[in-house]
């Protein structure tokens, strides 16, 4: 079974710019999780979704927004970006719930300049 | 809300030697835990993990883990470690009840350099 797939790898963006990340999950999973990790805070929870649907939501502003299609793909958007938002955005799928065990992609690499 | 602490942040350890990574969290209700790794360049891969039955769980390259309910902690652990196993460890857990939704919460992570 091929593995969570995401893309691009690597983007660079400039600060006021929007971005669309990208996540398939494993064949079969219907939850995606997404997940900024940066040096300084660790790997922090964005949301995650499931059947379309937002079931969870980390405490990130509203410029970082989501979605799933009903093929379970998902993309992540961020809008206006600023500095900060520069990290290694994580997704991981799991079959049914976010409390399965989590599999996770290789992340997108975003750099804002 | 649930809160994970990782007390070592940085570890150095020889070949052979043996490991004990500290994780302990914040809520006393129903918790899935979770170790995972990520080797040098690799993406974050499952180690164990800690749903229900026996607090000791055996996970992959030889490590395990103890639940202890009433220290709110999960170790994780490995009796003679090898220069493979330098990476970053997180320990993470999912929670539910008094705020918690079972959102996937990730410790700060330690760092394992081991030398050969």
């Amino acid at each position: 079974k091929a593995g969570v797939t995401q893309t691009p790898r690597y983007l660079i963006k400039t600060r006021g710019q929007q971005v669309t990340l990208s996540c398939s999950p494993i064949s079969g999973h219907r939850s995606v999780s997404w997940y900024q990790q940066t040096p300084g805070q660790g790997l922090q929870f964005l949301f995650e979704y499931f059947s379309e649907t937002q079931r969870n939501k980390g405490n990130f502003p509203g410029r970082f927004s989501g979605r799933q299609f009903s093929n379970s793909r998902s993309e992540m958007n961020v809008s206006t970006l600023e500095l900060g938002d520069s990290a290694l955005y994580l997704c991981a799928s799991s079959l049914d719930a976010s409390a399965d065990t989590q599999y996770f992609g290789p992340g997108t690499r975003l750099t804002v300049l | 809300a649930q809160s994970v602490s990782q007390h070592n942040h940085h570890v150095i350890l020889s070949e052979a030697a043996s490991l004990e990574l500290g994780c302990n969290y914040s809520y006393g209700g129903t918790v899935n835990l979770f170790w995972y790794v990520q080797y040098p360049g690799q993406h974050l891969q499952l180690l164990l993990k800690y749903f229900s039955g026996d607090p000791l769980v055996k996970g992959i390259k030889g490590f395990e883990a103890e639940f202890i309910k009433s220290k709110f902690s999960f170790n994780l652990r490995k009796p003679s470690v090898q220069w493979s196993d330098t990476a970053e460890y997180f320990c993470a857990v999912n929670a539910w009840g008094s705020g918690n939704t079972g959102k996937l919460i990730f410790g700060q992570g330690t760092t394992l350099q081991v030398k050969p």
